[in-house]
């Protein structure tokens, strides 16, 4: 499986943006970039994902290099809801029905300053 | 929406007992997946469930067993629990090549 490097933590103020960086040179063409976070005592949550344009929910908006070989994760205005571990996931698509595992690290820790 | 629920909640264990953990999705997805995570790690995928009668393992099998008991459940069995198994238990749905929806999870400490 192809990997992704994250950083293990990041501060950012209330109410500012927050760019979360992902890094996942060996990816194929058939990866999608996922991201999922996870609050404290939670399980994860589904954030967003993308092939190769950039995207936007209303959770956040996702950022993919040209080259995609990195990502960012872009959460627009930061609130003391969103301090939580965000994982960055390459995910396959070319897998066959069902084999859709999900291959986690350890993750970037958000924490928000109020 | 109850989406994916696990219980119990929280489980102590002594050496060498068994258990089973249950999961429960109201979401009618195919796949099913058992997850573990240790303190300050990311999930390790045990066991996973492509359809109704189908089980596959993950990552981290040994010392597990799993029953796709129908289409909704999704059990996790403890034949003998070692303290190398304590951890947080995480079960998740999903539909093909769409999001996983993961439970709140059961902590499980074995003495």
């Amino acid at each position: 499986d192809a990997k992704t490097t994250q950083p293990n933590s990041m501060e950012s103020n209330e109410e500012e943006p927050v760019h979360l960086p992902c890094n996942h040179s060996t990816i194929s063409g058939t990866d999608y970039i996922h991201w999922y976070r996870q609050l404290p005592s939670q399980g994860p949550e589904y954030v967003i994902h993308g092939l190769t344009s950039n995207v936007n929910n209303r959770m956040a908006s996702l950022a993919i290099a040209e080259d995609r070989k990195s990502s960012t994760l872009i959460l627009h205005r930061a609130t003391l809801r969103d301090a939580a571990v965000y994982y960055c996931i390459l995910r396959d698509a070319s897998v066959w029905f069902g084999n859709e595992k999900l291959t986690f690290g350890t993750g970037t820790r958000l924490t928000i300053i109020p | 929406n109850a989406g994916v629920t696990q219980t119990p909640k929280f489980q102590v264990l002594k050496t060498g007992q068994s258990m089973t953990l249950q999961c429960a999705q109201d979401m009618n997805h195919n796949s099913m997946y058992w997850y573990r995570q240790d303190p300050g790690m990311g999930l390790r995928l045990i066991y996973y469930s492509a359809s109704e009668g189908t089980t596959d393992k993950g990552e981290v099998p040994n010392g597990y067993n799993v029953s796709r008991l129908n289409k909704r459940e999704f059990s996790l069995r403890l034949e003998s629990a070692a303290p190398s198994q304590t951890s947080v238990y995480f079960c998740a749905s999903s539909e093909i090549l769409q999001p996983q929806h993961f439970g709140d999870g059961t902590r499980l400490s074995i003495l």
